[in-house]
C-alpha cells in the first residue's frame, strides 16, 4: 500500500519563484491536510480539506493555496516563495472529518528558499 | 482553539529505564488524544490514541498513555527504554468541532546506552 505520497522530497527555490508540492493518497480518505514543521514549533496546520471541492484555512495559510479536485490529490501551491517558507512540509490524510481516527502522514518535503 | 503543552523539549533516559513524556491539553470538553512518533527524516507514525472508553491506552512498541480528565493530561510511558525508541514524540488533540489536529511542540527522546 502506498499510503500518502509526497513529491518532491527535497526542493530549493529562489525567492519569488512559485512551485507546487504534490500529495496523493490511495486510501479513499475524506480528510486531507498540509502542515509545516519548524524547529521548536511542532506542526502547524496550513490548509485542510474535508472532501473534494472543499478546502479551508488552518493556522498559517498566508502565502499558500490549495485545491481538491479529486479525493486522492491535494496539492499545495507556493505563490511567491519567501525565505520564511523554508520548512519541512507534511501532507496527512484521515478517514473522515470526525477527527477520531488517526492521521496518516507522507514522508515530507524539505523546502529551502534562498 | 485547543492548545497542547509538552513539558521538556529534550528528554534523556538510560537504556532499560522508564520513559515518561508529558502532555497537557486545554479543553473543557474531553477531546480525542493522540501520540505520534517521528524517526529521523520520516513522517509521523501513530503510537496510540484515546477516543472513548478505557482511559489507559496501549500502543505499539510497548508504549501506553493514560487519559486523566481531572488533570487534562495524557502522558506517555514505557517501562523500559530501548535504543530504537530514540525519536521525536508529538502529542496531539483533535477538535470535536473544528476539523483539526493540534500538535504539541514535540519532545526529542535520547536513549543512553
Amino acid at each position: 500500500n502506498a499510503g500518502v505520497t509526497q513529491t518532491p522530497k527535497f526542493q530549493v527555490l529562489k525567492t519569488g519563484q512559485s512551485m507546487t508540492l504534490q500529495c496523493a493518497q490511495d486510501m479513499n480518505h475524506e480528510y486531507m491536510s498540509w502542515y509545516r514543521q519548524d524547529p521548536g514549533m511542532g506542526l502547524r496546520l496550513i490548509h485542510y480539506s474535508v472532501g473534494a471541492g472543499i478546502t479551508d484555512q488552518g493556522e498559517v495559510p498566508n502565502g499558500y493555496n490549495v485545491s481538491r479536485s479529486t479525493t486522492e490529490d491535494f496539492p499545495l501551491r507556493l505563490l511567491s516563495a519567501a525565505p520564511s517558507q523554508t520548512s519541512v512540509y507534511f501532507c496527512a490524510s484521515s478517514f473522515n472529518r470526525l477527527m477520531n481516527t488517526e492521521a496518516f502522514f507522507g514522508q515530507g518535503t524539505r523546502l529551502t528558499v534562498v | 482553539a485547543q492548545s497542547v503543552t509538552q513539558l521538556g523539549s529534550h528528554v534523556s533516559v538510560s537504556e532499560g529505564a522508564l520513559v515518561l513524556l508529558r502532555c497537557n491539553y486545554s479543553s473543557s470538553v474531553p477531546p480525542y488524544l493522540f501520540w505520534y512518533v517521528q524517526y529521523p527524516n520520516q513522517g509521523l507514525q501513530l503510537l496510540l490514541k484515546y477516543t472513548t472508553g478505557a482511559t489507559l491506552v496501549k500502543g505499539i512498541n510497548g508504549f501506553e498513555a493514560e487519559f486523566k480528565k481531572s488533570e487534562t493530561s495524557f502522558h506517555l510511558t514505557k517501562p523500559s527504554a530501548h535504543m530504537s525508541d530514540a525519536a521525536e514524540y508529538f502529542c496531539a488533540v483533535s477538535d470535536l468541532a473544528g476539523n483539526q489536529f493540534y500538535f504539541g511542540t514535540g519532545t526529542s527522546l535520547t536513549v543512553i546506552p
